[in-house]
């Protein structure tokens, strides 16, 4: 079985600030990590996954995460915050490449001027 | 990138009747579709994997005569929620997997009310 645990359910940054969220995983196979955004009202949208190559994964809109497996975690981050990251973010697990994902419970980000 | 269409976006029912969400693969073949609810303010819940031609498997504690899910063509997979009630109110969102690309898509969600 998959799970990810999401440390912290809501994160507040300054615009210009690094984001980091972070995302653990426990998986009794090699897994396949996600994350998602979620804006309000709407479905998801695929930032970036890691499917055992590189580990380190580089995503749309400037956002990366690396696979670490000694630590069970795959922690997403930006450099640079922007106004427009505001929205909620999900780390998800697989087992297998195209199947159904555990998703964790979401971090809401807050970016602040 | 490949498109996950959902229809409707929004319903308002009223308690007791029943609601049809489609979910469509708009430029892939998807043997395989999933189902997921979404409480507000809470995570995705998979409520079903959906396979063409075939009986779609419930995740435990979901009422597949509540739920009913019907995957007849490679592009179209249904959700029906039979005899909604208030507690049936959520985001229903959809996912199709690509048969050539092994990965999944998203589809926008829809909303339902039942008043």
């Amino acid at each position: 079985a998959q799970s990810v645990t999401q440390l912290g359910s809501h994160v507040s940054v300054s615009e210009g600030a690094l984001v980091l969220l972070r995302c653990n995983y426990s998986s009794s196979v090699p897994p396949y990590l996600f994350w998602y955004v979620q804006y309000p009202n709407q479905g998801l949208q695929l930032l970036l996954k890691y499917t055992s190559a590189a580990t380190l994964v580089k995503g749309i809109n400037g956002f990366e995460a690396e696979f670490k497996k000694s630590e069970t975690s795959f922690h997403l981050t930006k450099p640079s915050a922007h106004m427009s990251d505001a929205a909620e973010y999900f780390c998800a697990v697989s087992g297998t490449s195209g199947y159904a994902l555990n998703f964790g419970k979401g971090t809401s980000l807050l970016v602040t001027p | 990138g490949a498109v996950v269409s959902q229809h409707p976006s929004w319903v308002i029912c009223k308690s007791g009747t029943s609601v049809k969400i489609e979910c469509r693969s708009l430029d892939f073949q998807a043997t395989t579709m999933f189902w997921y609810r979404q409480f507000p303010k809470q995570s995705l819940m998979l409520m079903a994997t959906s396979n063409e031609g075939s009986k779609a498997t419930y995740e435990q504690g979901v009422e597949k005569d509540k739920f009913l899910i019907n995957h007849a063509s490679l592009t179209l997979s249904t959700l029906t929620v039979t005899s909604a009630h208030p507690e049936d109110s959520s985001f229903y969102i959809c996912s199709a997997r690509d048969n050539t690309a092994d990965t999944q898509y998203f589809g926008p969600g829809t909303r339902l009310t039942v008043l």
